[in-house]
């Protein structure tokens, strides 16, 4: 098994653009999420899915947009890049988010000038 | 709301000497609280879970909730735990599911 998966693994934006940070999983897991890592701040939530067709915002979710059409796939959109935005981005996958272990990925390291 | 407040950015420690990561929350129900760990160039990944009381790579974590406590310690501190440390906690359930929240984190340095 893959684990969880992120793409890119490294990005550069302009103020103003778009662009999709892409995450899947491999285990069958109907619980994903997305958090972001700031230095000083840990990791905070942007937005969850507890399976396919149902998302809710987590802690931070203004500026960002999900979907989830599939079990595997999560992808995250950012429609308008903001310097705000820079940071390093963390999918992660589980079968039950309140008891067992979430597995991460090995993260996105986004900087937007 | 619930929160998670770890106090120390830092902490050193000598090898071989005892560690302890403090770890306070808040929440109004019963949490379920964990110790995460990102060791260099590595996934963040599950060190130990309150509700399974087991201990690993010599941690252990003791939910008081006289306290609103979860500190992460270990005896003997190892040059391999220097990692950063973060601990989290998920809501019982309602509008909570599915929402972990972390603590800053703790970037634990173990010096030879």
């Amino acid at each position: 098994n893959a684990g969880v998966t992120q793409t890119p693994k490294f990005q550069v934006l302009k103020t103003g653009q778009s662009m999709t940070l892409q995450c899947a999983q491999d285990m069958n897991h109907e619980y994903m999420s997305w958090y972001r890592q700031d230095p000083g701040m840990g990791l905070r939530l942007i937005h969850y899915s507890v399976g396919a067709g149902i998302t809710d915002q987590g802690e931070v979710p203004n500026g960002y947009n999900v979907s989830r059409s599939t079990t595997e796939d999560f992808p995250l959109r950012l429609l308008s890049a903001a310097p705000s935005q820079t940071s390093v981005y963390f999918c992660a996958s589980s079968r039950d988010p309140q008891r067992e272990t979430q597995y991460f990925g090995p993260g996105t390291r986004l900087l937007v000038l | 709301a619930q929160r998670v407040t770890q106090p120390e950015k830092l902490l050193s420690v000598f090898k071989g000497a005892p560690v302890e990561l403090k770890c306070n929350y808040s929440y109004s129900g019963s949490p379920e609280l964990f110790w995460y760990v990102q060791y260099s160039r590595q996934r963040l990944q599950l060190l130990l879970r309150h509700i399974s009381r087991e201990s690993i790579k010599g941690f252990t974590a003791d939910l008081n909730k006289g306290e609103t406590s979860f500190h992460l310690k270990k005896p003997f501190a190892q040059e391999e735990d220097s990692a950063m440390y973060y601990c989290a906690l998920s809501g019982a359930g309602g509008t909570s599911y599915g929402k972990l929240t972390f603590g800053q984190g703790t970037i634990l340095t173990v010096h030879p």
